[in-house]
């Protein structure tokens, strides 16, 4: 069982919300990363973390924004949500080491911006 | 371009029957690839993990099949239960970064009627 928490698991607002999406793991872990995933497609990065105050942006171009000031927590945040920003979040973690790398996911943050 | 292309897109088989699904991947270099089982409205959970040196990997009744020649996949998953209904991802990973960059399949969307 993967110790990393995602809050909140559901989440519905108006357009122009400030939004802040948390990540919480206690494992330890060095890098830390956000997936934007929409139905029935694949997971897409859309930022990462190698480690406290390190952040970089992913694959897919995103207007959201991420902070590392705690190894353990990995918020992302909107400052004005818009519809187009209606998917599911997936937050994960890894220790880094070794060929597998092997990343745990937290449970997701389900976003509906009305 | 990297690339994971899994098949098929969904399947609907009976309790107890056994299924494989597959995985293509254009992804260079290579370093492993992983199955992962994600269930509704969840963060996905890792099933197997192979790298390039291994060509069957068994986790209860999911077995994984891995040929690097050809860069194939494939989870093989017997006598399936109602609980195994939900989405297997195949991931594969590159070694040209030292971030080991995931790149995702859209998965199989696995239906297991009683």
């Amino acid at each position: 069982e993967a110790d990393i928490y995602q809050t909140p698991r559901y989440l519905v607002i108006g357009t122009g919300k400030k939004i802040t999406l948390e990540c919480s793991q206690t494992m330890g872990h060095d890098k830390m990363y956000w997936y934007q995933q929409d139905p029935g497609m694949e997971l897409h990065l859309i930022h990462y973390s190698y480690g406290v105050n390190s952040t970089e942006k992913g694959d897919l171009s995103s207007e959201s924004t991420v902070s590392r000031i705690r190894t353990e927590h990995f918020p992302l945040t909107l400052e004005s949500a818009r519809p187009s920003h209606t998917s599911q979040y997936l937050c994960a973690s890894s220790d880094g080491r070794g060929a597998k790398n092997i990343q745990y996911f937290g449970a997701g943050t389900r976003l509906s911006v009305l | 371009k990297n690339q994971v292309e899994q098949s098929p897109q969904s399947l609907i088989i009976l309790e107890g029957k056994n299924c494989t699904l597959q995985c293509n991947y254009t992804v260079s270099p290579f370093s492993n690839l992983r199955w992962y089982k994600q269930d509704t409205g969840r963060g996905p959970v890792s099933l197997t993990i192979m790298t390039f040196s291994e060509n069957t990997k068994s986790n209860g009744r999911y077995t994984a099949t891995l040929d690097a020649d050809t860069k194939q996949s494939s989870l093989h998953i017997t006598a399936s239960q109602l609980s195994d209904s939900a989405s297997y991802i195949c991931v594969v990973s590159d070694r040209g970064s030292t971030l080991g960059r995931l790149y995702f399949g859209r998965g199989t969307q696995l239906t297991v009627w009683p």
